[in-house]
C-alpha cells in the first residue's frame, strides 16, 4: 500500500498570513496514462469533506485562488497565500495512483 | 447541483448487517464512478470501495474485501453498500461520493454506522 505521509500534524496559523501543508508518498504517484493523482481536502468542522485540488494543482470549482497545489514523484504541497477565518478545519492529502489512500491530517487552526 | 444522500446507518451488533443506500441528483448518475468512503469517530478519512459505471468493475480496500459488496442501480439513481460481519472497528460516518479524476469530487453528508452490543 501506497504510505501518505503529512507534515506538520498542527498548524497555528495567524489570520492573514502564509500557511504550507506537507504531503509525502511512499513511492511515485506518476501514474503510467502520464497523470499524477495527489488530491488535497478540506474538512471543516462538523462538515463532509471537500475536495480542493485534484491532479496536483487543479482547483475545484468555487475554490478560492488563495488555495494552491504542486509538486511531483512523492513530494508535494498545499499553500494557503492568506489564511482566512473560514479555513479553520483539516486538510488531507489523498493519493488515487495506486488505489486511494489519505494522509493522516493537518489539523489548521488561528493563532 | 450535485447532491448525494446517504440513508441505513444506524445501531448494529457485531456479527451483523446492514445496507446503505446513496440518492443521487443534480448529475447524470449512469456516467461517472461512484465510491464509499468512511472516518471513525475523531479518526481520519479511509477509501471502502469503488465501482464503475455500470457495475462491472469493483474495487475494495483490501482489509475489507469479502466483507462488504458495492453496487449500483442506475435506473434508480442510487448507490449501495452492503456491510457483512460487521465489527467494533467498522464504527464510522460512511459517506458516498462521485469520483471524478480517480479521487472523490462530490460528498454526501455522510451516515452513522456504530457496531455495538
Amino acid at each position: 500500500d501506497v504510505v501518505m505521509t503529512q507534515s506538520p500534524l498542527s498548524l497555528p496559523v495567524t489570520l492573514g498570513q502564509p500557511a504550507s501543508i506537507s504531503c509525502r508518498s511512499s513511492q511515485s504517484l506518476l501514474h503510467s496514462d502520464g497523470n499524477t493523482y495527489l488530491a488535497w481536502f478540506q474538512q471543516r468542522p462538523g462538515q463532509s469533506p471537500r475536495r480542493l485540488i485534484y491532479k496536483v494543482s487543479n482547483r475545484d470549482s468555487g475554490v478560492p485562488d488563495r488555495f494552491s497545489g504542486s509538486g511531483s514523484g512523492t513530494d508535494f504541497t498545499l499553500k494557503i497565500s492568506r489564511v482566512e477565518a473560514e479555513d479553520v478545519g483539516v486538510y488531507y492529502c489523498m493519493q488515487g495512483t495506486h488505489w486511494w489512500t489519505f494522509g493522516q491530517g493537518t489539523k489548521v487552526e488561528i493563532k | 447541483e450535485v447532491q448525494l444522500v446517504e440513508s441505513g446507518g444506524g445501531l448494529v451488533q457485531p456479527g451483523g448487517s446492514l445496507r446503505l443506500s446513496c440518492g443521487a441528483s443534480g448529475f447524470t448518475f449512469s456516467s461517472y464512478w461512484m465510491s464509499w468512503l468512511r472516518q471513525a469517530p475523531g479518526k481520519g478519512l479511509e477509501w471502502v470501495a469503488n465501482i464503475n459505471q455500470d457495475g462491472s468493475q469493483k474495487y475494495y480496500v483490501d482489509s475489507l474485501k469479502g466483507r462488504f459488496t458495492i453496487s449500483r442501480d442506475n435506473a434508480k439513481n442510487s448507490l449501495y453498500l452492503q456491510m457483512n460481519s460487521l465489527r467494533a472497528e467498522d464504527t464510522a460516518v460512511y459517506y458516498c461520493a462521485r469520483a471524478y479524476s480517480s479521487s472523490p469530487e462530490y460528498w454526501g453528508q455522510g451516515t452513522l454506522v456504530t457496531v455495538s452490543s
